[in-house]
């Protein structure tokens, strides 16, 4: 089983709408958790980090739910500049962070 | 302010040739990584640094080194090329520990494209 896992999508979405990315983790311990953007063939970017109660940056909202082991992202009134790659990172087992294979959203005019 | 600056950008190697991935940060940051990114797998961290002259093993080490002889640079050596190390290369740095910190980030080079023939 992957430490951490997503849905690979791809997710296609209308200009304007709500979607919503999970994403799972296995080690218990895990300290830090963040999503990162990745755009086509360049280098992945912080988006923001998540924090226990939750927290949000304009149109993105991160939730954590430690006891179900997974942390979730909302992203709302998507813009065509919101298509990316969008990745999961947490704490794995070596107390490494640890990227999933991250979630693919096309955002459609 | 550049950050992170990978050289070179792209390389075609035949199996079995050597060569070395430079990195540079001018962030003064303690933490620099090496990553893999290969369809599918998500990045893999290869070796990790903490500090200038420290360098440790990640999750897939094998078949590369690194050394750390300068706090800036970070290089990335493949010995003898397989065709299984075909993949876009990251390099990172980052201020702090990030396992167990939150406010803080990597910061990524553009990425390295390797092709082993």
């Amino acid at each position: 089983r992957k430490e951490v896992e997503q849905d690979p999508g791809p997710f296609n979405v209308p200009e304007g709408a709500t979607v919503a990315f999970n994403c799972t983790y296995s080690n218990s311990a895990s300290q830090s958790f963040f999503w990162y953007r990745q755009d086509c063939r360049k280098e992945p970017k912080l988006l923001m980090s998540v924090y226990s109660s939750g927290n949000e940056d304009g149109r993105f909202t991160a939730q954590l739910n430690r006891a179900s082991q997974y942390i979730s992202l909302l992203i709302r009134d998507s813009k065509l500049s919101d298509s990316a790659t969008y990745l999961c990172v947490v704490t794995g087992s070596a107390r490494q962070l640890t990227f999933g294979s991250g979630t693919q959203l096309t955002v459609l005019p | 302010n550049a950050g992170v600056t990978q050289t070179p950008k792209f390389r075609v190697l035949k199996t079995g040739q050597s060569m070395t991935l430079l990195c540079a940060q001018d962030m003064n940051h303690e933490y620099m990584y090496w990553y893999r990114q290969d369809p599918g797998m998500g990045l893999r961290l290869i070796h990790y640094s903490v500090g200038e002259g420290t360098t440790a093993k990640g999750e897939v080490p094998d078949g590369y080194n690194v050394s750390r002889l300068k706090k800036q640079n970070f290089l990335l050596g493949l010995e003898s090329a397989a065709p299984s190390q075909t993949s876009v290369y990251f390099c990172a740095s980052s201020y702090a520990w990030l396992a167990f910190t939150s406010v803080d980030t990597q910061y990524f080079g553009p990425g390295t494209r390797l092709t082993v023939l």
